[in-house]
């Protein structure tokens, strides 16, 4: 498998541009969760899917930030409107098992480092 | 709230000496711990994981211990190369959420 994959890899866009980031995680496993990491508040969670249902997006900065998984192979991140400080990396994860059969285990993409100015 | 502690911050060793780097949790009701290694401009890549029933996991030169009670686990990496320079994360799992340490970056020195 190759792995949880995100695309794109750098986007750079001006304050006020809409931002789509895309992930396609590993067959099988299904919950995908998306991360931003910033040197000053390190790795956030900001969304977690199982079984393509958002199950807690507490972690979602505002409303100008709102994630999809319409199937299993697929998710999307979008900023809209973007700001500067949404500069950062965000990184999509994906595990397998729900609840207390959870192995844990989380695998993480390449991210996608977005520069806003 | 889960808090997770990594010390030091950074660390940096010739080569061919052992690493211990640290990891403290505030609530020792986790499912799991998860050691994870980043490498600049890259993504995570998993190292290890420990369930809450075992005390520790190997991998090659690598062994980490995990004590609930205390709150605390170790990453052991034996005879350390230069390409083990990068930054290790600790995370704990609690329900489905990962909370992650700030990571202890490693420099070997050739």
């Amino acid at each position: 498998d190759a792995g949880v994959i995100q695309s794109p890899r750098h986007e750079v866009t001006e304050m006020g541009q809409e931002v789509t980031l895309r992930c396609k995680p590993i067959s099988g496993h299904n919950s995908l969760f998306w991360y931003r990491q910033t040197m000053m508040r390190g790795l956030e969670l900001l969304i977690y899917f199982n079984n393509n249902v958002p199950i807690d997006d507490s972690g979602m900065p505002e409303d100008r930030f709102s994630a999809k998984m319409p199937n299993a192979s697929f998710s999307t991140l979008k900023i809209q409107p973007s700001e500067p400080r949404d500069s950062a990396v965000y990184f999509c994860a994906d595990s397998y098992g729900t609840g207390r059969d959870y192995t844990g285990e989380l695998f993480f993409g390449e991210g996608s480092r977005l520069t806003v100015l | 709230k889960q808090e997770v502690t990594q010390i030091p911050a950074a660390l940096s060793v010739p080569e061919g000496e052992n690493l211990v780097l640290n990891c403290s949790f505030t609530d020792s009701a986790i499912y799991n711990l998860q050691w994870f290694r980043q490498d600049p401009g890259k993504g995570l890549t998993s190292l290890l994981l420990i369930q809450s029933s075992q005390r520790e996991q190997t991998s090659g030169r690598l062994n980490a211990s995990l004590d609930k009670s205390s709150g605390r686990s170790t990453l052991y990496i034996a005879a350390s190369q230069p390409g083990d320079s990068a930054t290790y994360l600790c995370a704990v799992w609690v329900d489905y959420k990962l909370s992650f340490g700030a990571g202890t970056t490693v420099t070997v020195r050739a």
